[in-house]
């Protein structure tokens, strides 16, 4: 069946540092691949998405790149900011449909002045 | 504009209770789904539903129902709980058209304790 492994956390960065959540799935076909971000006491909310492979998602300075070579979908920042503190979720949707995302385990970060 | 709305946010149940978490939305979303999210294991697909009167298991369902009586709603009922299922559990809706079947809109959350 479909998963997604992601980095082990919790990762711990200084303001400014690079940032690199480390993301692979296994599915049959071509799933879309996803990465929701979770702020304290709030619930997830997408971050970006690639459809196809070698597109390229980004939104808020995040950027992921869909590679179908390697199974990965690894999640990059150049410069992290306090307020990038949360939990990242990588996900994917194989043929099932909408709803029957499949999760990693999630990857706290926690970004200090 | 509310989104994804459930209640209660938090609940302490005793083992063998039963109670129903709600989840409510205005977006006029044909699917709907409940997670329970775990520690070091991610989100867990219980119950999801395609449309209203439609229902269908995830990865997850044992001990938990639904049902899908309007578009908005889509409750999620323990019928007699157990300590197992102390969790923190999501309900998320999406649209069915092409741009938006791939995005999830989650709730807050509803913190269930079983003792």
């Amino acid at each position: 069946g479909n998963s997604v492994t992601q980095m082990e956390g919790p990762v711990t960065l200084s303001e400014e540092a690079f940032l690199t959540i480390n993301c692979t799935y296994t599915a049959t076909g071509y799933p879309s691949l996803f990465w929701y971000v979770q702020y304290p006491g709030e619930g997830l909310q997408l971050l970006l998405k690639a459809t196809k492979a070698d597109d390229k998602g980004s939104n808020k300075g995040f950027e992921a790149t869909y590679r179908k070579e390697t199974t990965s979908f690894h999640l990059e920042k150049g410069s992290v900011q306090v307020s990038d503190s949360a939990v990242y979720f990588c996900a994917l949707r194989g043929f099932q449909g909408a709803q029957k995302l499949v999760f990693g385990q999630g990857t706290r970060l926690t970004i200090n002045p | 504009n509310a989104g994804v709305t459930q209640t209660p946010k938090f609940q302490v149940l005793k083992t063998g209770q039963s109670m129903t978490l709600q989840c409510a939305q205005d977006m006029n979303h044909e699917y709907m789904s409940w997670y329970r999210q775990d520690p070091g294991m991610g989100l867990r697909l219980i119950h999801y539903s395609v449309g209203a009167g439609i229902t269908d298991q995830g990865e997850v369902p044992n001990g938990y129902n639904v049902s899908r009586s309007t578009t908005e709603d889509f409750p999620l009922r323990l019928l007699s709980a157990a300590p197992s299922q102390t969790s923190v559990y999501f309900c998320a809706s999406s649209s069915a058209g092409e741009s938006g079947a791939n995005v999830l809109t989650f709730g807050a959350g509803s913190r269930l304790t079983v003792l």
